[in-house]
């Protein structure tokens, strides 16, 4: 298993201005992966993040708009850039540890509110 | 590219009834499958998972799924429902069972048990 804690737990933060939401995992983990999940929606998978490689943005998603870092096997920032209302979300880190027979473990999640 | 459907958006039961949650999915190889669970304000939670063997897969909570690659379906059920179960269930499919492998997310069902 793993745990993972994230920060903040929840922001309002005013539109046009950017947030920076840290993933810290309590154990080294090649792949982080990062979902949004919009009011009453379901997880939305943005990117995933590989150490020492630039993050992998699924359709939708750009780096312009979320930055990511990466820099050890343990840590993970994404970074929400010149948000708009539209961008209020529960942002979610994600690993899955272990080498086989893996379930994806999950981040309290981070709340963000944009006014 | 995989996909997950849920065609109920949202179910209610009454308390003691027996549930079904249905789940399609879309992938060309062995789906990996997953059930999550999230209650209001908490984060995600496994309940089970599928990669191979027994098709019928037993959980956390007394639910249990059913595997059937014929109807690429992967069914949640509970013989009897508590009040407690009212969440949203996520049915997920993995691309493939390691920690490399993104996971996709189905819209979700909402369950409102009516006591």
């Amino acid at each position: 298993s793993a745990v993972i804690s994230q920060k903040p737990s929840r922001d309002i933060c005013q539109r046009g201005t950017s947030l920076t939401i840290q993933c810290q995992v309590d154990s080294q983990v090649t792949m982080m992966f990062w979902y949004r999940q919009q009011p009453g929606q379901s997880l939305t998978l943005i990117a995933t993040a590989n150490q020492g490689s630039e993050a992998t943005y699924e359709s939708g998603f750009v780096i312009d708009k979320f930055p990511i870092s990466r820099p050890n096997l343990t840590f993970s920032t994404l970074t929400v850039s010149n948000m708009s209302p539209e961008d209020s979300s529960i942002y979610l880190c994600s690993v899955r540890t272990g080498q086989l027979n893996t379930e994806a473990f999950f981040g309290q999640g981070t709340r963000l509110t944009v006014v | 590219a995989q996909s997950v459907t849920q065609p109920d958006i949202h179910i209610t039961v009454s308390e003691g009834a027996s549930l079904e949650l249905r789940c399609n999915y879309s992938y060309g190889a062995t789906p990996y499958l997953f059930w999550y669970v999230q209650s209001p304000g908490q984060g995600l939670q496994l309940l089970l998972k599928y990669f191979s063997g027994d098709t019928l897969v037993q959980g956390i909570k007394g639910f249990e799924a059913e595997f059937k690659r014929s109807q690429s379906s992967f069914n949640l059920r509970k013989p009897s429902v508590h009040w407690s179960d009212a969440a949203e269930y996520f049915c997920a499919v993995g691309r493939g069972k390691t920690s490399y492998d993104k996971v996709i997310f189905g819209p979700g069902t909402s369950l409102s048990v009516i006591p």
